[in-house]
């Protein structure tokens, strides 16, 4: 059974840089089947989706974050990870890390529980 | 890319159906069959319910349907249960290994 866990610090300050780290288990980074993904909610609102990474280490980001993300992928400890810089309080989400059904399925089958990160003034 | 429009709301019922709209571009859910949809109980992670348009995956109960028209997709829930009141959010490939969501819809069983 697959399994993803969301590691990182709860609190963040403005302007510095959030990162999370997402374990993997029950699954291998070497099938070309998936992407490895990041999704973010912020209180009381919806989903968006971050980007993700390929097991080849060939990543893609959502547009709207101007470049202040960036993921990567660790296969030797089954982890992928995200950074996100200058952070705001617009930042401040319940982070979840997810596996997405790769080429000609696209769809998120697998949810970690999510981890909450709230950036501080 | 901007997020697919939802109805904020919709309510129904027990034993009624329920459906909710999600409407997109040219660029995603019109250009693509790879639609999904995922039910988000409070304080909880999504749950994938709908895959590709309209398959669902094991263990989700048959009373959970999906279709799609041009630039709308839908997502129908039919004899309503009180363990389906939850938030309701549709995602579509939108090509060039991007991903879009919906706004969300929340659920009331009456």
């Amino acid at each position: 059974q697959v399994q993803l866990q969301e590691s990182g610090p709860g609190l963040v300050k403005s302007s510095q840089t959030l990162s999370l780290t997402c374990t993997v288990s029950g699954a291998s980074f070497d099938s070309g089947d998936y992407y490895w993904s990041w999704i973010r909610q912020p209180p009381g609102k919806g989903l968006e989706w971050i980007g993700c990474i390929y097991y080849s280490g060939s990543t893609y980001y959502n547009p709207s974050l101007k470049s202040r993300a960036t993921i990567s992928l660790d296969t030797s400890k089954s982890q992928f990870s995200l950074k996100v810089s200058s952070v705001t309080a617009a930042d401040t989400a319940v982070y979840y890390c997810v596996r997405v059904q790769g080429y000609m399925r696209y769809y998120m089958d697998v949810w970690g529980k999510g981890t909450t990160v709230t950036v501080s003034s | 890319q901007s997020a697919l429009t939802q109805p904020p709301s919709a309510s129904g019922s027990p034993g009624q159906s329920v459906t909710i709209s999600c409407t997109g571009t040219s660029s995603d859910v019109g250009d693509h069959n790879y639609v999904s949809w995922y039910q988000q109980h409070p304080g909880k992670a999504p749950k994938l319910m709908i895959y590709e348009v309209s398959k669902r995956p094991s263990g989700v109960p048959d009373r959970f349907s999906g279709s799609k028209s041009g630039n709308t997709a839908s997502l129908t829930v039919s004899g309503l249960q009180t363990e389906d009141e939850a938030d309701y959010y549709c995602s579509s490939y939108a090509g060039s290994n991007n991903f879009v969501f919906g706004t969300g819809t929340k659920v009331t069983v009456l």
